[in-house]
């Protein structure tokens, strides 16, 4: 069936520092691809999306692009800060009906 | 995320009492769905619901009821036989296949 792995945690880095979050993911068809923020004792809320190969996603300074030669969709960040600490969940709606799959969250700290 | 709103951000529970978990949405959204979320851990599916007076199981749906009487709504009931409530709910809502979910800021729930 359908799934998606990332990256596990926790990624501690100093601000300013290029950030990356793996993703992949096992599909039939041509999944879209979401990734989430969950911000401490809060909801998760959409980071950005991707909905068919080589789209690329991007919302505040993130981006990841739908790869899918290699099955990912890495989450990536050129110079991320101390606001930007919280827990990253990848995620895939499925092609057809609406099984929707969260990876398992990877925990994001960053130092001054 | 706006048109979303769960209810009551913190639930208290005493041993052998039925909780009910408040979900509403103003989004004219068909999909509902209810997740658990335990500290430090990813998110998995209790119930969802695609349809009025019409609702699935998910992975973990021993101890839980719901029901969808409303479009709107779609409350959460946490019975006596769920031995280990505690957690963190969370709601979500989606418009459309391969459409991503928006989640509600949700409800955390512990026992007395």
């Amino acid at each position: 069936g359908d799934s998606v792995t990332q990256m596990e945690g926790p990624v501690t880095l100093s601000e300013e520092a290029f950030l990356t979050i793996n993703c992949t993911y096992t599909a039939t068809g041509y999944p879209s691809l979401f990734w989430y923020v969950q911000y401490p004792g809060e909801g998760l809320q959409l980071l950005l999306k991707a909905t068919k190969a080589d789209d690329k996603g991007s919302n505040k300074g993130f981006e990841a692009t739908y790869r899918k030669e290699t099955t990912s969709f890495h989450l990536e960040k050129g110079s991320v800060q101390v606001s930007d600490s919280a827990v990253y969940f990848c995620a895939l709606s499925a092609a057809t009906g609406n099984q929707f799959y969260f990876g398992t969250g990877t925990s994001l700290t960053v130092i001054p | 995320d706006g048109g979303i709103t769960q209810s009551p951000k913190y639930l208290f529970r005493k041993e052998g009492q039925n909780v009910t978990l408040s979900c509403e949405q103003n989004l004219n959204h068909d999909a509902m769905y209810w997740y658990r979320q335990d500290p430090g851990q990813g998110l998995r599916l209790i119930y969802y619901s695609q349809i009025v007076n019409d609702f699935q199981k998910g992975d973990i749906a021993e101890g839980y009821s719901v029901s969808r009487e409303k479009k709107e709504s779609f409350p959460l009931t946490v019975t006596s036989a769920q031995k280990n409530p505690t957690a963190f709910y969370l709601c979500a809502i989606q418009a459309a296949d391969n459409q991503p979910q928006h989640f509600g800021d949700g409800t955390r729930l512990s026992i007395l």
